[in-house]
């Protein structure tokens, strides 16, 4: 089946350690995204890649990177400089082209970061 | 700057009934998609439905429907015949395509739940 996989369901990190989220599709689509949601509030974009080998600060960049070296992977580091990195993550993609259907995101199923 | 505003932080609908979810944006682009997701509370977010801005005619998707007013920049949603698994997080989001960059705006969100 066709979808969007996220690793791993909840994290934990202790403070001052990088952690990597993974973030998996097999839908073909060109556009992935990275979005951050805290409780009370909607998503916040992190990062977004239109094609592979290219991608985007969002709202909220500061503390987080990203790579985009094949086009069915998109990993989000949250690294140290992040002061607050507790929340729900959240991965997305769509087709990038604006044809019929193409322009609607897709979601995964999120990480729980927790930080110690 | 593009906004998407929820103003009900919460509501509830007794089983059976009908409810109806507001949603508001300001953009001064004018071809854009609106979107209604769910997010339960497996917080896998779901796409309800989804609406071009050059369409006139509102958006249906089995018991659910919108009432699309472009001048007035409003998007609700209104569930019929609710269910039990209605309940949830709902979120309103624009999207819109500016020189090639695909940018989604999500509102804050909508807490349903649905009463037996």
């Amino acid at each position: 089946d066709g979808g969007i996989t996220q690793s791993p369901k909840y994290l934990f990190r202790k403070e001052g350690q990088n952690v990597t989220l993974s973030c998996e599709q097999n839908l073909n689509h060109d556009a992935m995204y990275w979005y951050r949601q805290d409780p009370g509030q909607g998503l916040r974009l992190i990062y977004y890649s239109q094609i592979v080998n290219d991608f985007q600060k969002g709202d909220i960049a500061e503390g987080y990177s990203v790579s985009r070296e094949k086009k069915e992977s998109f990993p989000l580091t949250v690294t140290s400089a992040q002061k607050n990195p507790t929340a729900f993550y959240l991965c997305a993609s769509s087709r990038r082209r604006l044809a019929v259907n193409t322009d609607t995101q897709y979601f995964g199923p999120g990480t729980r970061l927790t930080v110690l | 700057a593009q906004t998407v505003t929820q103003s009900q932080p919460e509501m509830s609908v007794q089983e059976a009934e009908t409810v109806t979810l507001s949603c508001t944006y300001d953009t001064s682009e004018n071809n854009y998609y609106l979107f209604w997701y769910k997010q339960p509370p497996s917080r896998q977010m779901i796409l309800v439905i989804r609406q071009e801005a050059y369409k006139q005619q509102n958006a249906t998707e089995n018991r659910f429907s919108v009432n699309f007013q472009k001048a007035a920049k409003s998007f609700s949603l209104k569930i019929s015949d609710s269910q039990l698994g209605d309940t949830a997080m709902y979120f309103c989001a624009f999207m819109t395509s500016t020189s090639g960059t695909y940018k989604y705006i999500f509102g804050t969100g909508t807490r349903l739940k649905v009463l037996a």
